[in-house]
């Protein structure tokens, strides 16, 4: 079974900051890693995933993560972040290969950019 | 464009009423889900079903069933609502290939239970 520990439940950030919301997973099988997003009242987005080959991914929005296998991480960073960014950020793990299509979520990061 | 609806964006309902929560595909996805949502919790899944008429509980069955009759819709049923299944329910779908497994979600409901 996985597990996915998202250290931080609220990081405030100003605009135009970096930010980094922290991904931790635990897991004996090789797996495929997600991150989502969901704005005020709507359902869930996916954001990025790792399936496999590079272990740097990205988002159309300037978003990226990368798949640190040694420290069983799956950060999430950008550069500069906006105001249209705050929003709640889940990460979330399945066992990779045919069958496995359960994903576990994180408790979620709750990104709020200050003005 | 993939899409998932729920029945309901809000809904209230009396302790020990039954209670339905509807969701549709248009992907001719196999799979979907139901999670509920909590401040604090993240999600957490109560059931999936991979097929036409195939189920399985996940974390937090209880006090929940569901129905899956037809490919494009998964209910979801409470059978007595109770005040600590008051919360957010997000439905989800997926295909079962391997590469594909991101889950699509719809825009969930929130219900209320006095």
């Amino acid at each position: 079974a996985q597990s996915v520990t998202q250290l931080d439940s609220q990081v405030p950030v100003f605009e135009e900051a970096p930010v980094e919301l922290r991904c931790n997973y635990s897991s004996s099988v090789s797996v495929y890693l997600f991150w989502y997003v969901q704005y005020p009242n709507q359902g869930l987005q996916l954001l990025l995933k790792y399936l496999s080959g590079s272990t740097l991914v990205e988002s159309i929005n300037g978003f990226e993560a990368e798949f640190n296998k040694s420290q069983t991480s799956f950060h999430l960073r950008k550069p500069s972040v906006h105001i249209s960014d705050t929003a709640e950020y889940f990460c979330a793990v399945s066992e990779a290969g045919a069958g496995s299509y359960q994903l576990t979520f994180g408790k979620g990061t709750k990104l709020s950019v200050i003005p | 464009d993939v899409k998932v609806t729920q029945s309901s964006r809000y809904l209230v309902k009396r302790t020990g009423e039954k209670v339905f929560l509807e969701c549709v595909q248009d992907m001719d996805h196999e799979n979907m889900f139901w999670y509920r949502q909590d401040p604090g919790l993240g999600l957490r899944l109560i059931y999936f079903s991979y097929d036409v008429k195939m189920k399985e509980k996940g974390d937090i069955p209880e006090g929940y069933s569901v129905s899956r009759e037809k490919k494009e819709r998964f209910s979801l049923i409470l059978e007595s609502a109770s005040t600590n299944q008051t919360s957010m329910y997000l439905c989800a779908s997926s295909l079962s290939h391997p590469v594909k497994y991101e889950q699509y979600f719809g825009p969930g409901t929130r219900l209320t239970v006095t």
